[in-house]
């Protein structure tokens, strides 16, 4: 089976502090993706990377950077985190094969920015 | 950006009975992949079911089915036989040439014993 383990189930910060959210693969799958999930929204993608040291913005990538130094790894980066941030994060990850393939995903991450 | 909606917010079943989750989209394209993806309560989130839009039967797995109407740009999820596990949010979700999911806003579904 597909793991997807993000470092965080709940994690509070505080305003103005660089946040980083983490997320690791075990299935060798180039896909992986970050995802923000807010009631009445649904998901939003914020980033996706494709490979290594690729990445691609999604919908909503303002006030977000990530990182993809290494396959199986993905990290999300709030530069200066503020309030409105304040959510839960989902990562992703599927293969690269012809035609949409299901995505895994991890547990999510809830933030809360103070 | 292609839209998915669902107008469902919330809904309910009672245990054993049969429930029709609604989801339609907006595309342009021929080609392009559906799913839904089930997240209970706290746990993850996973898939339920895809549909592949140059097929023209509806998908199935075990108690889960799908109407797929193409040329309506529609696709609903139906359960079977509704089981207390079955209750979580429902999203449905829209893959085109675009490479990314683009999901609907979610159903709540809860199953009254």
């Amino acid at each position: 089976d597909v793991k997807v383990t993000q470092s965080s189930r709940y994690l509070v910060k505080r305003t103005g502090e660089k946040v980083f959210l983490e997320c690791v693969q075990d299935m060798d799958h180039e896909n992986m993706f970050w995802y923000r999930q807010d009631p009445g929204l649904g998901l939003r993608l914020i980033y996706f990377s494709y490979d290594v040291k690729m990445k691609e913005k999604g919908d909503i990538p303002e006030g977000y950077s990530v990182s993809r130094e290494k396959k199986e790894r993905f990290s999300l980066i709030l530069e200066s985190a503020s309030t409105n941030q304040t959510s839960m994060y989902l990562c992703a990850s599927s293969t690269l094969r012809q035609g949409a393939q299901p995505q895994h995903f991890g547990d999510g991450t809830r933030l809360s920015i103070l | 950006a292609q839209t998915v909606t669902q107008s469902q917010p919330e809904m309910s079943v009672q245990e054993a009975e049969t429930v029709t989750l609604s989801c339609t989209y907006d595309t342009s394209e021929s080609d392009y992949y559906l799913f839904w993806y089930k997240q209970p309560p706290s746990r993850q989130m996973i898939l339920v079911i895809r549909q592949e839009a140059y097929k023209q039967q509806n998908a199935t797995e075990n108690r889960f089915s799908v109407n797929f109407q193409k040329a309506a740009k529609s696709f609903s999820l139906k359960i079977s036989d509704s089981q207390l596990g079955d209750a979580a949010m429902y999203f449905c979700a829209y893959w085109g040439t675009g490479n990314q999911f683009y999901f609907g806003t979610g159903t709540s579904l809860t199953v009254i014993p």
